[in-house]
């Protein structure tokens, strides 16, 4: 199969501080990576579109510099909240294809809380 | 752009009766159609998926079926249990924005003993 893995699956932080969230195409090469946003009772929402070796892509309203993507190589991408906030409380979800237009694979997500 | 209209929840139905759960999309092109399932606490799982019109797609007693003509892809199960109450979310990949996938808006699903 294919396995994305996520993690760390929940984590609490302080106001100000950053977070970084890895996420792990465990049995394939992922070309492209997504990164999701669910609020509560909510869709989820594309926040940006990463592709191994090139920035990444970020969808309108998303600000970059808070929400740094890094996709360093073809197993893994890694989200960073900067200077956190608590509205940055959300759930974050990844997904991984083999390229662009395949089936992407989702990770179990990760339980952001600021405090 | 391309987009996704599900049905609202939440959706309360007792053990072994029948579900739909409707789903109708816009998008230029011929997407790929899927149906996710989020239990709680968890990320998300395909459930099932078509790729072009009059597919059905099948899993664990659920299917849907690609219906090019009136752009649905709406979910059903003959008798649904309790295990089965999550949040359900379709979805369409769209290739002329990258292949990334397009969600609705997702519909509960609470079953009943």
């Amino acid at each position: 199969g294919a396995v994305v893995s996520q993690h760390p699956s929940r984590v609490i932080c302080k106001s100000g501080t950053s977070v970084k969230i890895e996420c792990r195409s465990l049995d394939f090469q992922a070309t492209t990576m997504f990164w999701y946003r669910q609020f509560p009772k909510q869709s989820l929402m594309l926040m940006a579109t990463s592709n191994e070796g090139s920035k990444a892509t970020y969808e309108q309203g998303v600000e970059k510099d808070k929400f740094l993507i890094n996709h360093a190589s073809l197993t893994l991408s890694t989200l960073t909240v900067t200077s956190a906030h608590p509205e940055d409380s959300s759930f974050y979800i990844c997904s991984a294809a083999r390229d662009t237009n395949t089936e992407a694979f989702f990770g179990q997500g990760t339980r952001l809380t600021v405090v | 752009g391309d987009s996704v209209t599900q049905m609202e929840g939440p959706v309360t139905l007792s053990e072994e009766a029948f579900l739909t759960i409707n789903c109708t999309y816009t998008a230029t092109g011929y997407p790929s159609l899927f149906w996710y399932v989020q239990y709680p606490g968890e990320g998300l799982q395909l459930l099932l998926k078509a790729t072009k019109a009059d597919d059905k797609g099948s899993n664990k007693g659920f299917e849907a079926t690609y219906r090019k003509e009136t752009t649905s892809f709406h979910l059903e199960k003959g008798s649904v249990q309790v295990s089965d109450s999550a949040v359900y979310f379709c979805a369409l990949v769209s290739y002329n924005q990258g292949g990334k996938l397009i969600f609705g808006q997702g519909t509960e699903l609470s079953v009943k003993p």
